[in-house]
């Protein structure tokens, strides 16, 4: 059963402009959302995280919103630029399973010059 | 470089033959995790390690094993590969309990032919 989804599945934006990710979630206990960011070759890293008592978190162009009720959360990444061209994942865990990350299916995300 | 190494980076190996993929977690990192990346499931959680202990598993074959070392090491051991084990391994390794960063190794590319 699949506990994350994700969405689109891929995403072509335009240097400059506003790539925007999707998620929901099940599980009602998950408490711990990050993303991760991947470029081909190498392992996923931590990109930005968020927990369920807040409703949005930036960091620098990248941004989590977040919506209990709705079970859903969303990556934005703003002035989008080639180099951020790589696969997201978002993901879900809960404090009493440790860091174990439950992925969604991820997005592969192309911004053009 | 997340400071945790994998080896070997690349394995060929034949159906019904057994693999040892090896990592080496961040200097301090308590938990080691293990995951699968394939074209069509995404990254699925493999098994869970808390100094030295299993903690939980996921969706891992019967014919897959790990353990995690007293120097914290840990070695994930697939057997009687078939062609369909053919994917990305990654190890992980978080710090303590809980809801926190996991930092992914690099992973080893098996490919069974």
């Amino acid at each position: 059963q699949q506990q994350v989804k994700q969405s689109p599945q891929s995403l072509i934006v335009q240097k400059g402009g506003i790539s925007i990710i999707n998620c929901a979630y099940e599980n009602t206990a998950f408490d711990y959302f990050p993303w991760y960011q991947q470029f081909p070759g190498k392992g996923p890293a931590l990109l930005i995280a968020i927990r369920p008592d807040v409703s949005e978190k930036k960091e620098g162009r990248f941004t989590i919103s977040f919506n209990k009720s709705a079970k859903q959360f969303s990556l934005h990444i703003m002035d989008s630029q080639p180099g951020d061209s790589a696969t997201y994942f978002c993901a879900a865990s809960r404090e009493t399973s440790g860091s174990r990350l439950t992925f969604g299916e991820g997005t592969q995300l192309t911004v053009n010059p | 470089d997340s400071g945790v190494t994998q080896t070997p980076k690349h394995l060929i190996t034949a159906t019904g033959q057994r693999v040892t993929l090896r990592c080496s977690p961040r200097s301090g990192d308590l938990s080691v995790y293990w995951y699968q990346q394939s074209l069509d499931q995404g990254l699925q959680f493999l098994i869970q390690y808390y100094n030295g202990e299993e903690r939980a598993k996921g969706n891992i074959l019967e014919r897959f094993s790990a353990q995690q070392f007293p120097d914290l090491h840990s070695e994930l051991n697939l057997s009687s590969l078939e062609l369909g084990d053919s994917a990305l391994y990654f190890c992980a390794s978080s710090v303590k309990w809980g809801n926190t960063e996991a930092f992914f190794g690099q992973g080893t590319r098996l490919t069974v032919v």
